[in-house]
């Protein structure tokens, strides 16, 4: 059984490109949460997606956006890239409220 | 905003040694997690706590929801080497939602004593 997958593993960007990141969910799993962990800190939350509607969202600029696909993978699209958007991307799923399963990331290095 | 304040930021330890790390919170949380992070994964579950006062373990590990529920301690008894990793707290806050949005501490990284 495939837990969350993440892609790419790592990319390299330079400064106002975008960028799409992917996640596909654990089976049976149909809630979808972004986390940006940048290097030495802990995860902070972007936003939560279900039934393809975003549902909750954290502290960041409009430049991030998501969205949900029928299959319940995700998508996380960061546009106008700042040095500072380099992080490690986490995708985490549930089931409904139920208790969250990581992926291991996608590195972003924005140069 | 809520902030997750957890300590020691780094410890070394020695096989066989007890561990212990805490989180405190400048306000309420109405549930409390510990995840451990490997190089090159994402954090994985290790205990969850859902009541204040609850004392929960797995394992050689065993955490607390405090009273106040502004604080939690998880502690790790007869370490061994692949204990090594970085320790997360996190909480939820004390509102209707998912655990999704979920507020991490920055981490306890714990190593081998040279």
């Amino acid at each position: 059984d495939a837990g969350v997958t993440q892609s790419p593993t790592h990319l390299i960007k330079t400064r106002g490109q975008q960028v799409t990141l992917r996640c596909s969910p654990k089976s049976g799993h149909d809630t979808v949460s972004w986390y940006q962990q940048a290097l030495g800190q802990g995860p902070q939350f972007i936003f939560q997606y279900y039934e393809e509607e975003e549902r909750q969202r954290g502290n960041f600029p409009d430049r991030f956006s998501g969205h949900q696909f029928p299959n319940y993978s995700s998508e996380l699209n960061v546009n106008a890239l700042l040095l500072g958007d380099s992080a490690l991307y986490l995708c985490a799923s549930s089931l409904g409220a139920n208790v969250l399963t990581f992926g291991a990331g996608s590195r972003l290095t924005v140069l | 905003g809520q902030q997750l304040n957890q300590s020691p930021q780094s410890m070394f330890i020695q096989e066989g040694e007890d561990v212990s790390m805490n989180c405190t919170s400048s306000s309420i949380f109405n549930t409390w997690l510990w995840y451990k992070q490997d190089p090159g994964e994402g954090p994985v579950l290790l205990i969850a706590l859902y009541k204040a006062g609850e004392l929960t373990s797995n394992g050689r590990l065993t955490a607390q929801f405090g009273i106040t529920r502004k604080d939690s301690f998880l502690n790790i008894s007869a370490s061994i080497p692949s204990d090594v990793g970085i320790y997360f707290c996190a909480g939820h806050p004390n509102y209707g939602g998912s655990q999704g949005n979920l507020i991490f501490g920055k981490g306890t990284k714990l190593s081998v004593k040279p």
